[in-house]
């Protein structure tokens, strides 16, 4: 069963970038590795998806290390809409054996 | 696009009462997915649908959990009776497939008295 492991909170400023890493020691070969954003009374909102290597889109930046043990989500020039709960989502297994773990998810707050 | 629709989004039940979700999936996504999330924490999968088969329901309590999707499309989770540990978030999600990406509806939020 794949587990995850994330920090349970992060400071930042404004303007700054900020770097939340998830650890997801038995994801399987084929596994890809999503993040979300949950703000309150909303369901997870998807940011990015990825395999190998480096993601990039119009919101964050994903870095996969190549043993792909771990997994790194970057905001850049986070504001203070952007305080919420972030959370990686990896698979372990097909078909009926796959398995849909969440982490613990890690709490953003953005002060001005 | 429409996204996910969940209906109630809350609901207030006394506890032995029986409760029901819907979830209507984006159109065309053949995965359909039921989570819990208590207060802080993540998402945790209850049962997981290919089309109309529940193929992953290992963490759905079957003494008291029940679901179904009917043709395929529209989903309905059920709960009878419902314990006062019930209460939490109930989070509906679709995908086009099991290795696609999850787009999750608003949730119902159940309060059990």
């Amino acid at each position: 069963l794949a587990k995850t492991t994330q920090p349970i909170s992060m400071d930042s400023y404004e303007g700054q970038e900020v770097n939340i890493t998830c650890s997801h020691n038995n994801i399987a070969t084929n596994d890809y590795i999503t993040w979300y954003q949950q703000f309150p009374s909303q369901g997870p909102r998807f940011i990015i998806q990825g395999y190998k290597t480096k993601v990039t889109n119009e919101v964050a930046s994903l870095f996969i290390p190549a043993d792909r043990k771990s997994s790194t989500l970057s905001l850049p020039r986070v504001s203070l809409s952007d305080t919420a709960v972030y959370y990686c989502l990896v698979g372990d297994g097909l078909g009926s054996a796959r398995q849909l773990t969440f982490g613990s998810g890690t709490q953003l707050t953005v002060l001005p | 696009e429409a996204g996910v629709v969940q209906s109630p989004r809350y609901k207030i039940i006394e506890k032995k009462q029986p409760v029901a979700f819907w979830c209507n999936p984006i159109s065309g996504h053949n995965t359909l997915y039921w989570y819990l999330q208590n207060l802080g924490q993540g998402p945790e999968l209850l049962i997981r649908y290919e089309n109309e088969e529940a193929v992953d329901d290992s963490q759905l309590p079957k003494d008291r959990f029940s679901a179904e999707r009917l043709k395929g499309v529209d989903s309905t989770l059920k709960i009878q009776p419902a314990e006062l540990g019930d209460s939490a978030v109930y989070l509906c999600a679709s995908s086009l497939d099991e290795m696609d990406t999850q787009y999750f509806g608003p949730g119902t939020r159940l309060t059990v008295l």
